[in-house]
Order: C-alpha cells, then sequence, then structure tokens
C-alpha cells in the first residue's frame, strides 16, 4: 500500500530537548515537504526537498532543521525546540500526475513543547 | 507573496448543497486544487482544476473557476454527514513539486 508514515503520532516534550520527526514514503517520490497546520493560520510548509541532499526552505524554516540522505526519509529535526513550536506537523510526499502534482499526506505528529 | 483566502466554516443542512469559495492572489497560479482533511488524519486530493478550465465536474463535486477575478469555488451536491470535514483550497504556480500553497480551511458543518 502506498503511504507516508510518521512517527511519533504524538509527542510532549519540554523547552530544549532535541527532537527528531521521522517521515518515511514507499512511493520512490523524489519531492517531499514538511508542513506545520495552527488553527486559523492552515498549513504552512517549513521545507521541502525536491530530491537526495537538496532541500530548501518553506515559509517558516526557522528552529527546524531537516535532511534527505536517502530518497525515502525525510526527518524533520528541531534542536532545541520551543513552545511556539507546539502544533500539528505534517510530513507529504510528491507524485507527478498529468494534471501537475498530486501530494500525499502522513498522518501527523501532534507536538506538544512545553 | 501568494495567498489563498477562505472563510473558515460553514455550516449547511443535511441534503442542500454546499458551496466553499477561496480566492487567491497569485495570477500565475497553473493549477489548482481542493483538499480534505478528515477529523485526526491528513489532507487527501479531493479534485483540482487546470487554470485554462473553468468547469469541472466530478460525480457531487463541481469546482468553478473565474480567472479573471481569481476566484475558485467547490460545490458539494447532496451534502451527507460524510462530508463533515475541513477543505483547502490550495494553488500552485509551479505545479506543485516543491510544496503548495494552502488557504486557511473551511470547516463544513452538516446539520441533520
Amino acid at each position: 500500500e502506498a503511504q507516508v508514515t510518521q512517527n511519533p503520532r504524538y509527542l510532549i516534550t519540554v523547552t530544549g530537548k532535541k527532537l527528531t520527526v521521522t517521515c518515511s514514503q514507499n512511493m520512490n517520490h523524489e519531492y517531499m515537504s514538511w508542513y506545520r497546520q495552527d488553527p486559523g493560520l492552515g498549513l504552512r510548509q517549513i521545507y521541502y526537498s525536491m530530491n537526495v541532499e537538496v532541500t530548501d526552505k518553506g515559509d517558516v524554516p526557522e528552529g527546524y532543521k531537516v535532511s534527505r540522505k536517502e530518497k525515502r526519509n525525510f526527518p524533520l529535526i528541531l534542536e532545541s525546540p520551543s513552545p511556539n513550536q507546539t502544533s500539528l506537523y505534517f510530513c507529504a510526499s510528491t507524485s507527478a500526475r498529468e494534471f501537475g502534482y498530486e501530494q500525499y499526506f502522513g498522518p501527523g505528529t501532534r507536538l506538544t513543547v512545553t | 507573496g501568494e495567498d489563498v483566502e477562505q472563510s473558515l466554516f460553514l455550516s449547511v443542512r443535511e441534503g442542500d448543497s454546499s458551496v466553499i469559495n477561496c480566492t487567491y492572489t497569485d495570477s500565475s497560479s497553473t493549477y489548482l486544487y481542493w483538499y480534505k482533511q478528515e477529523p485526526g488524519a491528513g489532507l487527501q486530493l479531493l479534485t483540482y482544476i487546470f487554470s485554462n478550465m473553468d468547469m469541472k465536474q466530478d460525480q457531487r463535486l463541481t469546482v468553478l473557476l473565474n480567472k479573471k477575478d481569481k476566484h475558485l469555488s467547490l460545490r458539494i451536491a447532496d451534502t451527507q454527514t460524510g462530508d463533515s470535514a475541513i477543505y483547502f483550497c490550495a494553488e500552485s504556480s509551479g505545479g506543485g513539486a516543491d510544496g503548495l500553497t494552502f488557504g486557511k480551511g473551511t470547516h463544513l458543518i452538516i446539520q441533520p
């Protein structure tokens, strides 16, 4: 089954404690993205990657890092989380289609930073 | 930069039609999309329209595009309780490979 998986699904942590949210896709897609979703703000792109070792900043990259060492994996790293990074995070993988591109979203990771 | 606007809530009676509206600012938008997010889940592509089209119909869904006014709408005929979700309008000038610009989402509430 084609899917995007994220782990963990829920995480409560404290300010300053480094964490990583993993993302993996089994569709051999080149393009992957990370978004955060906040009430009243919709989805905002954090980082995206167009291929292995190619990453670029989205609209809200501050406080986040990513890496793309393999095509299937695109982890999101918070080196020193702060309470304003409490949010719902989505990883997405992009497939080229006849109408452009379709994004497949993971189930989301709800992060709380206290 | 690009901006996508949509109202936050829409309440309709079961069986009526729902019309969710969206406006966007990027005149170079090539593709426009509607995504659906059910409670506790990620987003799923519902439908799309290419910028040189003005209407697209897919079963109960009708997408209307007014490119001059940069206005997109999604009509759901015979709205059912299973349609209760958040609907996101999204646009991309480059097709979407590097990500989409999303609206804030419209919560569709179904009244019995």
